[in-house]
């Protein structure tokens, strides 16, 4: 079964620390995504990779930056966290096959409150 | 810009009754998918079903169908028969077929389903 798993459901972070937060996948998927989710604003796109330590800006990167050092795995870090980023996270992954209609799979999400 | 739009915040629906949720989207591109995504209540994303653009046919998944109106570029998702387990989140998405992979997400419609 398609599996993409997210690091903590729940996070509460103080202003100013380092945030990171982890998304692995099982389905050996090329590209990657990190969303933040909130109400009235859908989901917007933080950054997205398509190859291991090949990454683009979103729409939001501003506050953010990525790594991906292994296929499976994208991290998403708040070099230092403002209240401003109190947010739901969505990570996502999808194939990159030419012709082939690349369903994004998402994981549960990380609700991010940042104090 | 491509942008998607979701014009119903929110929407309620008998259950056993047929609920449309509209979608519509803006871009210059010819060809390009469109996708209907569900959240339920903590828990994960799902797609719901797909659309590729070059196909005139509207697709069909079991309860759930689309209206894709290329010319109006309307996207409308139906569901028959709803069931207390469609109550959810509902995200139209739009994907550009090359060049990108980034999606674009609409605001969402929650769906509430009374029994």
């Amino acid at each position: 079964d398609v599996k993409v798993t997210q690091s903590s459901r729940y996070l509460v972070k103080r202003t100013g620390e380092k945030v990171f937060l982890e998304c692995v996948q099982d389905m050996d998927h090329e590209n990657m995504f990190w969303y933040r989710q909130d109400p009235g604003l859908g989901l917007r796109l933080i950054y997205f990779s398509y190859d291991v330590k090949m990454k683009e800006k979103g729409d939001i990167p501003e506050g953010y930056s990525v790594s991906r050092e292994k296929k499976e795995r994208f991290s998403l870090i708040l070099e230092s966290a403002s209240t401003n980023q109190t947010s739901m996270y969505l990570c996502a992954s999808s194939f990159s096959l030419a012709g082939f209609t690349d369903t994004q799979y998402f994981g549960p999400g990380t609700r991010l409150t940042v104090l | 810009a491509q942008t998607v739009t979701q014009s119903q915040p929110e929407m309620s629906v008998q259950e056993a009754e047929t609920v449309t949720l509209s979608c519509t989207y803006d871009t210059s591109e010819s060809d390009y998918y469109l996708f209907w995504y569900k959240q339920p209540p903590s828990r994960q994303m799902i797609l719901v079903i797909r659309q590729e653009a070059y196909k005139q046919q509207n697709a069909t998944e079991n309860r759930f169908s689309v209206n894709f109106q290329k010319a109006a570029k309307s996207f409308s998702l139906k569901i028959s028969d709803s069931q207390l387990g469609d109550a959810a989140m509902y995200f139209c998405a739009y994907r550009v077929t090359s060049g990108t992979y980034k999606y674009i997400f609409g605001t969402g419609t929650r769906l509430k389903v009374l029994a």
